[in-house]
Parts: structure tokens; C-alpha cells; sequence
């Protein structure tokens, strides 16, 4: 039978090129947010975190901002490679919720 | 790196008998969640678990669902009279400590088929 899933906004890259993936949450007391990947038929798999009173942090190919004013988080990956193609979830902690939430997510498909 | 291990990858069941997924989390571990991801959605919080009982459940934890800690390494997840609607991969994750910075870590999944 038919299947309906959920529609994930797509980000297609070429290798090698920067993307940008964007989250917007809506708890402004969330304590720190998570990003995570996950590749199919796996489970979510942790990218990097940020505390609320950050704005920036940098991993290896990779960088959070947050932006508390319009509750917006972006995740930056450098020199996107084949294997960054995933599903992206920006995930709150805190602020009342003792448990991550999920979003849909982003799906990112990174082109040879 | 330790692992959380998720048993068995793959569980195919007729409705209306009884599953148990079964789950190894990380050793030094304290909290234990159950998620699931039904085809083509969100991951889903069901459970959480912690000082062998639960702290938190969704809506989607009804009576037909149960959670156990039967030895000091297994956190499993029972469901009594599986319903169609209940195929979906099935999420382990633990962590040490309830807020922990880095969040869960995830074991591969269960994919639950229910004919």
C-alpha cells in the first residue's frame, strides 16, 4: 500500500561545499540544544551542543549559532562530504522538558 | 567508544502477540529512554526510566506498553497486543546523568514489523 511520510525540507550540496542547516524552536528557557545526524536505518547519532548562554561553537567541520533574540539555531558544516548526507534534528534541552524532543529535521543530500 | 546494543535489528510479529525489545545500555549509565520512529517520521519520545522506574511517558506509552530493568545490563520494552499501527524502528538511548551535556546516546534501532 501507499505510504505517507513526513515531508523534510531537502538541502542539496555539491562535495565540497559549505551547508547551512536551520532550526527554529519555540521554548526560549530550553537549557542547551543538540544537534544530531542520522543516517538511514540508524539511530540519531550526537553532532554537537550549545548552551543558551552561547552564541557560537565550533567543532570539527562543524559550527552552531544561536540566536536567542529570534529563537533561531543554524548548524554549519564545512567541505560537506558524501558522508554528511543525513537527516538533521536540532533538539532542545530543559526549560521544564526533562526528555529531547525531536523535530522533523532537515534532510541534507550532499551530490558528488 | 561503548555502544548502547539494541537486540534483535529486526522483529516480525503477527498483531495481537507480544513483543519484547531488548536493549544494553551504556554500563555506567543511569537514565534509560525508549524512542521509536514510525516510517518516514520523527524520532518519538515514549519513556524514560530511571532508579528502576519510570520518570517520564508520552501518550503514545499506553497500557499496551511496559518497560523493565530485569538485571543489573538489559532495559527492554514490552508491548502486550501488538497493533499494526505499532511497526516502526525502535530507539534505545542512555545517559548518565539526566541533564547531561551531549545528550543520549542511541543504540542502532529495532525495526518492529507487526503483520
Amino acid at each position: 500500500g501507499e505510504s505517507v511520510g513526513l515531508h523534510l525540507p531537502t538541502l542539496s550540496v555539491q562535495e565540497g561545499d559549505n551547508s547551512i542547516i536551520n532550526c527554529a524552536y519555540s521554548n526560549s528557557a530550553s537549557d542547551y540544544f543538540i544537534w544530531y545526524k542520522q543516517e538511514s536505518g540508524k539511530g540519531p547519532q550526537f553532532i554537537i551542543d550549545i548552551r543558551s548562554n552561547m552564541d557560537k561553537r565550533q567543532g570539527q567541520r562543524v559550527t552552531v549559532l544561536l540566536n536567542k533574540t529570534v529563537k533561531h539555531l543554524s548548524l554549519q558544516i564545512a567541505a560537506t562530504q558524501p558522508g554528511d548526507s543525513a537527516v538533521y534534528f536540532c533538539a532542545p534541552w530543559g526549560g521544564g522538558y526533562n526528555k529531547l524532543i525531536f523535530g522533523a529535521g532537515t534532510r541534507l543530500a550532499v551530490h558528488p | 567508544e561503548p555502544e548502547v546494543t539494541q537486540t534483535p535489528s529486526h522483529q516480525v510479529t503477527q498483531m495481537g502477540q507480544e513483543v519484547i525489545l531488548r536493549c544494553v545500555p551504556i554500563s555506567n549509565h543511569l537514565y534509560f529512554y525508549w524512542y521509536r520512529q514510525i516510517l518516514g517520521q520523527k524520532v518519538e519520545f515514549l519513556v524514560s526510566f530511571y532508579n528502576n522506574e519510570i520518570s517520564e511517558k508520552s501518550e503514545i506509552f499506553d497500557d499496551q506498553f511496559s518497560v523493565e530493568r530485569p538485571d543489573g545490563s538489559n532495559f527492554t520494552l514490552k508491548i502486550r497486543s501488538t497493533k499494526l499501527e505499532d511497526s516502526a524502528m525502535y530507539f534505545c538511548a542512555s545517559s548518565e546523568y539526566r541533564g547531561q551535556i551531549g545528550g543520549y546516546t542511541f543504540g542502532s534501532g529495532t525495526r518492529l514489523t507487526v503483520v
